[in-house]
């Protein structure tokens, strides 16, 4: 399973564009790159997921290169709502998506 | 989105007794459910996956005599945490892997609060 490197923390203020980004060196070529946000005493909430390029959905973007080593979120104006810790995991589609969490990281929003 | 929900969202129970936990898939079938448990401040760390049908796996350091889990349906995966103690006192979390056309994802619970006495 490929492990991911993700900042331990970020701060950011109110509408600003928080990007996120996630190093996954031994990436799969079955690995799909998902990021999950949780709050505390929650389960992971799904945000966005991808293979190759970008994709964007009604809350966030995701951008990964070519090499596929690396991948980042963005958060477009962000708000106070969205500090919470947001995890990058990747999985193997063919496994049934086991998923190892890494340590997250945890995003601050100030007012 | 799919829905998987778990029961208690909270329990205290008193060292040396059993507890357990339910997960649910409440719109979808889920062949495979994963275990997990988080302490606080800290991320989440897979115990086990669950397998409808079949023996669960568990992840290594996981005692899986202590931690016994069931999935006897394709909805339904219940964990129950033997014998407790204070250092199980955490909060677990559970989800069910979904699988539709090209669209793979996991959804998790709300998790279980357990707390030992």
């Amino acid at each position: 399973l490929a492990k991911t490197t993700q900042p331990i923390s970020m701060d950011s203020y109110e509408g600003q564009e928080v990007n996120i980004t996630c190093s996954h060196n031994n990436i799969a070529t079955n690995d799909y790159i998902t990021w999950y946000q949780q709050f505390p005493s929650q389960g992971p909430r799904f945000i966005i997921q991808g293979y190759k390029t970008k994709v964007t959905n009604e809350v966030a973007s995701l951008f990964i290169p070519a090499d596929r080593k690396s991948s980042t979120l963005s958060l477009p104006r962000v708000s106070l709502s969205d500090t919470a810790v947001y995890y990058c995991l990747v999985g193997d589609m063919d496994s049934s998506y086991k998923l190892i969490f890494g340590s997250g990281t945890r995003l601050l929003v100030r007012p | 989105g799919a829905v998987v929900s778990q029961h208690p969202s909270r329990v205290i129970c008193k060292s040396g007794t059993s507890v357990k936990i339910e997960c649910r898939s409440l719109d979808f079938q889920a062949t495979t459910m994963f275990w997990y448990r988080q302490f606080p401040k800290q991320s989440l760390m897979l115990m086990a996956t669950s397998n409808e049908g079949s023996k669960a796996t568990y992840e290594q350091g996981v005692e899986k005599d202590k931690f016994l889990i069931n999935h006897a349906s394709l909805t339904l995966s219940t964990l129950t945490v033997t014998s407790a103690h204070p250092e199980d006192s955490s909060f677990y979390i559970c989800s069910a892997f979904s699988r539709a056309g090209e669209s793979y994802e996991q959804y998790f619970g709300p998790g279980t609060r357990l707390t030992v006495t």
